[in-house]
């Protein structure tokens, strides 16, 4: 099992409410990877850090936010959901490099926007 | 699009069978890495092949690359009811920054 986690596990929240996703990681990983995905769908890229003070938009554009403050932390944000923002979230981290190192995956959080 | 394509979408075997999955990407790649998605649950990595190797193996798993058709093949060998789970293949590019780009992934399921 790897040493990243995410909280909470599961999330049901009404329209228009503030949430954070958070995310951490013990494996001292410079790279910190956000991903949204539905079900049975494929992962997309959401953001990025390549490490602290870091951050990157990813492939996949989303309303959400992220902050990279330290080296192990990386929590999204949403500042106002929506029923459209009802996904899974899974936080990732990998080693320094630019080869396509192995990501290391967090359980995962399902939201549910009502 | 960069991402690998899994095919087939589905595959539903019996236990001891063996299961192979296959994957085709776009343009050279840096590496090719395998993934598994249990139901509702995070990315585990399995394997991952360099674009100048031939064939891995790990355990019960065998991942083959050609990189002359640009794909590769995830073979699981006397399959268990404990591997059904989602299969994604992620290539990576080398002008990507080493980014994984998540194609939508082989559902197996492995019947006792």
């Amino acid at each position: 099992e790897a040493d990243i986690y995410q909280t909470p596990r599961y999330l049901v929240i009404g329209t228009g409410k503030k949430i954070t996703l958070e995310c951490s990681q013990t494996m001292g990983h410079d790279k910190m990877y956000w991903y949204q995905q539905d079900p049975g769908m494929e992962l997309h890229l959401i953001h990025y850090s390549y490490g602290v003070n870091s951050t990157e938009k990813g492939d996949l554009s989303s309303e959400s936010t992220v902050s990279r403050i330290r080296t192990e932390h990386f929590p999204l944000t949403l500042e106002s959901a929506r029923p459209s923002h009802t996904s899974q979230y899974l936080c990732a981290s990998s080693e320094a490099g630019t080869w396509g190192e192995t990501q290391y995956f967090g359980p995962g959080t399902r939201l549910l926007v009502l | 699009s960069q991402q690998g394509e899994e095919d087939p979408q589905a595959l539903s075997i019996q236990e001891g069978e063996n299961a192979t999955m296959n994957c085709s990407y776009k343009t050279s790649i840096n590496n090719l890495q395998w993934y598994r998605q249990n139901s509702g649950r995070g990315l585990v990595h399995l394997i991952l092949i360099r674009s100048n190797e031939r064939e891995k193996h790990s355990g019960r798993l065998r991942v083959t690359l050609d990189t002359s058709k640009k794909s590769s093949s995830l073979l699981i060998t006397a399959s268990r009811a404990a591997d059904t789970a989602s299969y994604f293949c992620a290539p990576t590019y080398f002008n990507q920054g080493g980014k994984l780009i998540f194609g939508q992934g082989t559902e197996l399921s492995v019947k006792p």
